[in-house]
């Protein structure tokens, strides 16, 4: 069964500071899917990776899928009270169960 | 139209109580899904649909009963629920994968907020 760690559990930070989330897996990735979730909101899907070594940005939000496809990070530049959030992540695609990771926790402070 | 809906958004029952969770999408989507997420963790999986029929059971106790009415609507019938129960109740929506895998991205809706006295 694949398992999917991300890393930290919980982040708090001042807003205008930069910050990094991981999303590891036990196995290869098909393919990943960075989402973030508000508080009493559903996930939202943020980005989708498909191919190893790929970047995509999205504003501030750069997402970087491991040249291995086993792991992939999301960089935010300038963080914002609005990126306050529950961070997950998913892989699609494989034939196994539909899990997400652990989940990063991220609290930006005014 | 890219909305998945949920009705009720919040929802207070007793354990003797029968009620129903409704989601809607009209995007399409032949995957539909069934999410519990309890405060602090991530979603956790309760029943996929895929072309109305249930592909997937995370052996979900049978308090819990899924429904699949059309491509569009995905119900969840509650009925006995203990306090535990509790949670977020989450609807998503994607297209299958031809391959039969995991079913492609998924959109979520807001979710339905329950409470069990």
């Amino acid at each position: 069964t694949q398992l999917l760690e991300q890393s930290p559990q919980f982040l708090s930070i001042q807003e205008g500071e930069n910050l990094t989330v991981y999303c590891n897996s036990s196995s290869v990735f098909s393919s990943l899917q960075w989402y973030r979730q508000e508080p009493g909101e559903g996930p939202v899907l943020l980005v989708t990776v498909v191919t190893g070594g790929e970047v995509k940005k999205l504003k501030r939000l750069t997402f970087q899928f491991g040249d291995a496809r086993k792991d992939s990070s999301l960089h935010i530049t300038a963080a914002q009270t609005g990126d306050t959030g529950l961070y997950l992540c998913d892989d699609y695609s494989s034939a196994s169960k539909i899990i997400f990771g652990s989940g990063t926790r991220l609290s930006i402070r005014p | 139209d890219t909305e998945v809906t949920q009705t009720p958004k919040h929802l207070v029952m007793g354990m003797t109580n029968k009620k129903s969770l409704k989601c809607e999408q009209h995007m399409g989507h032949r995957a539909m899904y069934w999410y519990k997420q309890k405060a602090k963790k991530p979603p956790e999986l309760m029943f996929v649909y895929s072309y109305e029929k249930l592909s997937i059971n995370e052996s979900v106790p049978s308090r819990f009963s899924p429904e699949c009415p059309n491509s569009s609507l995905l119900n969840l019938h509650l009925h006995a629920l203990q306090p535990e129960d509790s949670a977020l109740y989450l609807c998503a929506s994607s297209q299958p994968t031809r391959a039969g895998g995991r079913y492609g991205e998924q959109f979520f809706g807001p979710g339905t907020r329950l409470t069990v006295l």
